[in-house]
């Protein structure tokens, strides 16, 4: 299917374990991004990748590592985890659009539940 | 650095009623402006957007207009419908790669 999918859609987990979140595009965007949603944050940034084995911390990356070995894939990694990572997870990636100028293209979000 | 303020929420309308969200942003430069929607459940959907002052985003019956002057990119719906209950998130974008700054997020409920 074209566009971008995140899996699992679910996972939960358990404290001190390691969690890899999958991100996939199928539009061969350069940029890609990952952000968590928590209540009252609305969307931060914690990574993102200007295109393969190019990456950069975003507002909140502590915790978690990213890598991109194809410029399709983009995974999360939780080396760690703990409960303040409890969140829903969010890949997007930026392509041009008719209107103009870049613009994000999100998935449907990985829900994260760490124990 | 960025940053991008919208009205707090939640709002509680009632269907055909009219909608305003508020949007201001703090940016150097030029930003791209937009509006996402979150459908329960689902991820974030580009709404509409706005390159340049003055130009309008419109998209579903939702419009906004990029204010430079004020600073603003409030977003408008002439007569709002039950399916129209979402959360809208104003966003910016100073960069030429599309990395944004996210506002909080404003919870909109319609009532039938």
């Amino acid at each position: 299917d074209a566009g971008i999918t995140q899996s699992p859609r679910y996972k939960i987990t358990e404290t001190g374990r390691q969690v890899t979140l999958m991100c996939h595009q199928t539009w061969s965007h350069s940029y890609m991004f990952w952000y968590r949603q928590d209540l009252g944050h609305g969307l931060r940034l914690i990574y993102y990748s200007a295109a393969a084995d190019i990456t950069d911390k975003g507002e909140v990356p502590d915790g978690y590592v990213v890598s991109r070995s194809k410029t399709e894939n983009f995974p999360l990694t939780l080396e760690s985890a703990t409960r303040s990572q409890t969140s829903v997870y969010f890949c997007a990636s930026s392509g041009q659009t008719s209107g103009g100028g870049e613009t994000q293209y999100f998935g449907p979000g990985t829900r994260l539940l760490v124990l | 650095g960025d940053s991008v303020t919208q009205m707090e929420g939640p709002v509680t309308l009632s269907e055909e009623a009219f909608l305003t969200i508020n949007c201001t942003y703090t940016a150097t430069g030029y930003p791209s402006l937009f509006w996402y929607v979150q459908y329960p459940g689902e991820g974030l959907q580009l709404l509409l957007k706005a390159t340049k002052a003055d130009d309008k985003g419109s998209n579903k019956g939702f419009e906004a207009t990029y204010r430079k002057e004020t600073t603003s990119f409030h977003l408008e719906k002439g007569s709002v419908q039950v399916s129209d209950s979402a959360v809208y998130f104003c966003a910016l974008s100073g960069t030429s790669y599309g990395k944004l700054t996210f506002g909080q997020g404003t919870i909109l409920t319609v009532h039938p």
